[in-house]
């Protein structure tokens, strides 16, 4: 099945920006994929931020945006506040198989 | 509000069965698909099986394709994972999702996860 990669980690200043990407070892990212963005903070559930791209939820702070990115899905973090340290989770569905997720990238504001 | 929770998680031994449930509400429930996603203690997440909103479609992930059944209810809102022939890779917390249509497999809205623990 496809493997998909994310950074381990990032570090971010306080109101600076991040972008978190989101590859797929078949290829190229696209819509098709129908990638989602998860945040995960320690000792709770994951909350979706981001689906099919770049379409957010009603709970899904302004400062975070998803894009299609140099072959790549991509979350972006503008203005980067103290809670949005987490462990982040892209989901891709790859034509050839289930829903597979990235191995998370642990952010870190500072 | 929608709300899914998770109950059915325990110690098990090696090689022995559990089954899961997921109690959906504030949503007609037969119009979403719904998803089961794994974590291990410390690890990431896993997506792990889901199920067409009328239970006509389902799917697995290779590592519990025989050994994981997931099903519904639709008259109780409720989904759950029979899981059999249960290994200590197995252990993890189990999160049960809502998806955005009615074949989504991606989960959406999360529930709390119930944990398993498969051990002697």
């Amino acid at each position: 099945q496809a493997v998909v990669t994310q950074e381990p980690s990032l570090t971010v200043s306080p109101g600076g920006t991040v972008t978190l990407t989101c590859g797929s070892s078949t290829g190229a990212v696209t819509s098709g994929h129908y990638p989602y963005w998860f945040q995960q903070k320690p000792g709770q559930a994951p909350r979706t931020l981001i689906h099919d791209v770049n379409n957010k939820h009603s709970w899904t702070p302004a400062r975070f945006s998803g894009s299609l990115l140099g072959g790549k899905a991509a979350l972006t973090l503008s203005g980067a506040q103290p809670e949005d340290e987490a462990e982040y989770y892209c989901l891709l569905s790859p034509s050839s198989g289930r829903p597979v997720f990235g191995g998370g990238t642990k952010l870190t504001v500072l | 509000e929608v709300q899914v929770v998770e109950s059915g998680g325990g110690l098990v031994q090696p090689g022995g069965s559990l089954r899961l449930s997921c109690e959906a509400s504030g949503f007609t429930f037969s119009s979403y698909g719904m998803s089961w996603v794994r974590q291990a203690p410390g690890k990431g997440l896993e997506w792990v099986s889901a199920i067409s909103g009328s239970g006509d479609s389902t799917y697995y992930a290779d590592s519990v394709r025989g050994r994981f059944t997931i099903s519904r209810d639709n008259s109780k809102d409720t989904v759950f994972l029979q899981m059999s022939s249960l290994g200590v890779e197995d252990t993890a917390a189990y999160y049960c999702a809502k998806g955005l249509g009615p074949y989504a497999t991606h989960p959406d809205h999360w529930g709390q996860g119930t944990l398993v623990t498969v051990s002697s």
